[in-house]
């Protein structure tokens, strides 16, 4: 199983709203990120965890707080968002956190924030 | 810090044409350079890789070469069809950063 999955696939929520997304994977990778795109724009990095401990916050507000409960999942709760944070919102992992490892992605979450 | 330049797009060539798609970078230490593509409304799906210097990364007849002396990672395919169009982004992952350094992407489209 070489596969990242993310649901839900689309997601609208209110600004009063929380939410979560999850991510899983079966491939054995001990890496797992959060990505934020915007339309017509690269991924930004979120978050990445490493063996299940959170090792980056690209300062993130906290109204985004990620979760690793094993090694397979990794969620992000949302709560009180902006409509600027309507995005889609790209799951991966690798292997480990090494340069030669290669990211796998999901197919993401497309957010819209009312 | 680390970056990644590539060609603004879009780019619109006509099926069996040759395409190029530009992409330099700057890093710390010697990266491993990545090639993603994005179909519309789907995920990054990697195309192909390249983790030193001189390396060819090969997919789907696309080809990209790691140029160390001008830093450049110049993605190519022979003959393009439709079915190729989307965003290309070129990315950088260097020994000293846990996560991609993406370039801006570049959108292609091909005509029949």
């Amino acid at each position: 199983d070489t596969e990242v999955t993310q649901t839900p696939k689309h997601l609208v929520m209110g600004m009063t709203n929380k939410k979560s997304l999850k991510c899983e994977q079966h491939m054995g990778h001990r890496a797992m990120y959060w990505y934020k795109q915007k339309a017509k724009k690269p991924p930004e990095l979120m978050f990445v965890y490493s063996y299940e401990k959170l090792s980056i916050n690209e300062s993130v507000p906290s109204r985004f707080s990620p979760e690793c409960p094993n090694s397979s999942l990794l969620n992000l709760h949302l709560h009180a968002l902006q409509p600027e944070d309507s995005a889609l919102y790209l799951c991966a992992s690798s292997q480990g956190d090494k340069k030669n490892d290669e990211q796998f992605f999901g197919p993401g979450t497309r957010l819209t924030v009312l | 810090g680390d970056s990644v330049t590539q060609m603004e797009g879009p780019v619109t060539l006509s099926e069996e044409a040759f395409l190029t798609i530009n992409c330099t970078y700057t890093a710390t230490g010697y990266p491993s350079l990545f090639w993603y593509v994005q179909y519309p409304g789907e995920g990054l799906q990697l195309l192909l890789k390249a983790t030193k210097a001189d390396d060819k990364g090969s997919n789907k007849g696309f080809e990209a070469t790691y140029r160390k002396e001008t830093t450049s990672f110049h993605l190519e395919k022979g003959s393009v069809q439709v079915s190729d169009s989307a965003v290309y982004f070129c990315a950088l992952k260097s020994p000293a950063w846990r996560a991609l350094t993406f370039g801006s992407g570049t959108r292609l489209q091909v005509q029949p």
